[in-house]
Order: C-alpha cells, then structure tokens, then sequence
C-alpha cells in the first residue's frame, strides 16, 4: 500500500466555523506533513510531525492547528479562517530515516466563504 | 534560506525530447527531487539526485551538478499526457533532513 488519503476531497465553510482535514498512511511512514497550495504556485510547508511529535511549524497561524493521534493519522483543524487561506492543502509522508521521496495525498480543495 | 529557479512555462512538440532546468543556492544540500504535477491532483514522485551525474528512467532523467547548483529533468518521446507541472525540490540538513523546498515550477505544454 503505497498511498496516502485525505478526506474531504472538497471542503466549503464560513470563517465562522470549525472544521477538520484528515490524512492517513499506512507505509509505516514516520513523518508526515502538510503542506498549502495557492494555485498555479508551489506546495509551501506548513507542518512535520516525526514520530508522532511536531517537529517543524513554518509560522503557520494559530487558526490551524495540526494533531498526530498516532502514527498513522495526521489532523488538520482549523478554525476562525480568511477568505485567504482558500488553497488546495497536500498531506504527504515520508519514512523518517530514508527520506528519498515523500508520497503525497490528493488534496482537499478548501474555500472559505 | 533557499533560492530555487526553474522557468514558468515551456511548450514542445508531441514525440520530441524537452530539456527543464534548475538551479539553487542553498547551505547543506541533501538532495534534489523532481516531482509531476497535473492540474488539480497530487505532486507525483519522479526522481532523486544526490550524488553528481545521470540517473536515468524510461523515458525520464535527471542530472545534477552539486558544484553548479543546477539540475535538469529530461523527458523523451513526449506524449500529450505529460502536459504537466514539474517541480524541482531541494532538501537540506536542516530538521534532521525532513524538508523539502520547492521551487515555483515550470508548466509544461505538450502540443500535437
């Protein structure tokens, strides 16, 4: 099993709202990360969890909050968004010692209204 | 920080070899990545140079000079579905070698 999931694919909400994105792997990756895509521009890091802990935050701003229950499960929340923050947001994962690819997800396409 | 540049867009004919070129300034170089992007989908693994030279595969290569801060990823016998997005990734030290930074890409137009 060489994939990565994501669900929702399309998400749609207020700035008012709370809501989640989720990702799973089960490559026995140890690393996982998200990243933001504004289109026609390149993926930008956000977050790296290793081994379950947060190792990398890029100044991403408090209204999303990212969660690695366990090793196979990577959360985003997020809460209070712009208007701006409407992007396409990649999970990916990596084994942790042998980073020589990260595998991508699909995408959930996010528009905040 | 990082400084990664690879042209916006290119076009070339259907059947013909298209050459896409990086190049980067970066302190700890640990690899250079390509990664195919269509419109709307996921980047997609493509290849991996960390040592200097040619790493080949089917109708995909990639090059890298680490003296040069340059690489380039070269697609034969173009077919329409490679109308794509390519980016270059570098990787760093940095973060025990967990990030990857990503150029802005170069759109790929494969014509009839």
């Amino acid at each position: 099993d060489t994939e990565v999931t994501q669900t929702p694919k399309h998400l749609v909400m207020g700035m008012t709202n709370k809501k989640s994105l989720k990702c799973e792997q089960h490559m026995g990756h140890r690393a996982m990360y998200w990243y933001k895509q504004k289109a026609k521009k390149p993926p930008e890091l956000m977050f790296v969890y290793s081994y379950e802990k947060l190792s990398i935050n890029e100044s991403v701003p408090s209204r999303f909050s990212p969660e690695c229950p366990n090793s196979s499960l990577l959360n985003l929340h997020l809460h209070a968004l712009q208007p701006e923050d409407s992007a396409l947001y990649l999970c990916a994962s990596s084994q942790e010692k042998s980073v020589y690819e990260q595998y991508f997800g699909p995408g959930t396409r996010l528009t905040v209204t | 920080g990082q400084n990664i540049d690879q042209p916006t867009e290119m076009t070339a004919t259907e059947g013909a070899i298209v050459q896409i070129n990086c190049t980067y300034q970066t302190s700890g170089f640990n690899g250079l990545f390509w990664y195919q992007q269509h419109a709307g989908e996921a980047p997609t693994f493509l290849s991996y140079n960390v040592l200097d030279g040619l790493e080949e595969k089917g109708r995909f290569s990639s090059f890298l000079s680490r003296s040069k801060g340059y690489s380039y990823l070269l697609l034969k016998e173009l077919q329409m579905k490679d109308s794509a997005s390519y980016l270059c990734a570098v990787r760093d030290r940095r973060n025990a070698g967990n990030m990857l930074t990503f150029g802005g890409g170069t759109r790929l137009m494969v014509k009839p």
